[in-house]
């Protein structure tokens, strides 16, 4: 089966860093995208990892090991509009799996 | 404007009714997805279609149907809505020339069955 899994909910104070974290065992295995959603709104692309490491971005890096099944989604600096849920999803070769996302909650 | 569009962007309607949710996009891409997103299940795929004449089942197609009546528009159908339906559902697209298939939502159709 399919199998994605996050942390529900996680809290973090402004300025800190927070690490969210994701495992998989999918059929399947082509790259792994993380996605930022805000309440209410539509899912945005943050980053996508294909190869084993480390993709930097800014504020924002993600990693990944693919024989551990493993990766996760490194915020820096963290800023109160970072509120939001953040997406692990798996691109199985026609078509994304998504994880039921981890709600991050920013306090001053 | 938006690359992806969706109407109705909030609908309320009865148990047993027929709706179209549409979806219509700007990006040419060919690739076009319906999710649906309920709180604590994340997002799960009901149907995609990778061009006009390709429709695929998704993960929980059951009580749905779609249309793609061109490369641009790609429409969702509730035969006879129930309450279970109730959520909200989110057109995406991706296509050559975007970062890694890379897929990009619209905003978003809030449907509520009664």
């Amino acid at each position: 089966g399919q199998n994605i899994d996050q942390p529900t909910e996680m809290t973090a104070t402004e300025g800190a860093i927070v690490q969210i974290n994701c495992t998989y065992q999918t059929s399947g295995f082509n790259g792994l995208f993380w996605y930022q959603q805000h309440a209410g709104e539509a899912p945005t692309f943050l980053s996508y990892n294909v190869l084993d490491g480390l993709e930097e971005k800014g504020r924002f890096s993600s990693f990944l090991s693919r024989s551990k099944g493993y990766s996760y989604l490194l915020l820096k600096e963290l800023q109160m509009k970072d509120s939001a849920s953040y997406l692990c999803a798996v691109d199985n070769t026609d078509k994304l799996i998504f994880g039921t996302g981890t709600r991050l909650q920013v306090f001053p | 404007d938006a690359d992806v569009t969706q109407t109705p962007r909030n609908r309320i309607t009865k148990t047993g009714k027929r709706i179209m949710l549409e979806c219509s996009q700007t990006k040419g891409h060919d690739r076009m997805y319906w999710y649906r997103q309920d709180p604590g299940l994340g997002l799960r795929l009901i149907y995609y279609s990778f061009d006009v004449k390709d429709i695929n089942k998704g993960e929980i197609s059951d009580g749905y149907s779609v249309s793609r009546q061109a490369q641009a528009k790609f429409s969702l159908s509730l035969e006879s809505a129930i309450p279970n339906q109730t959520a909200l559902y989110f057109c995406a697209t991706s296509g050559p020339g975007t970062r890694e298939d890379t897929q990009y939502f619209g905003p978003g159709t809030r449907l509520t069955v009664l």
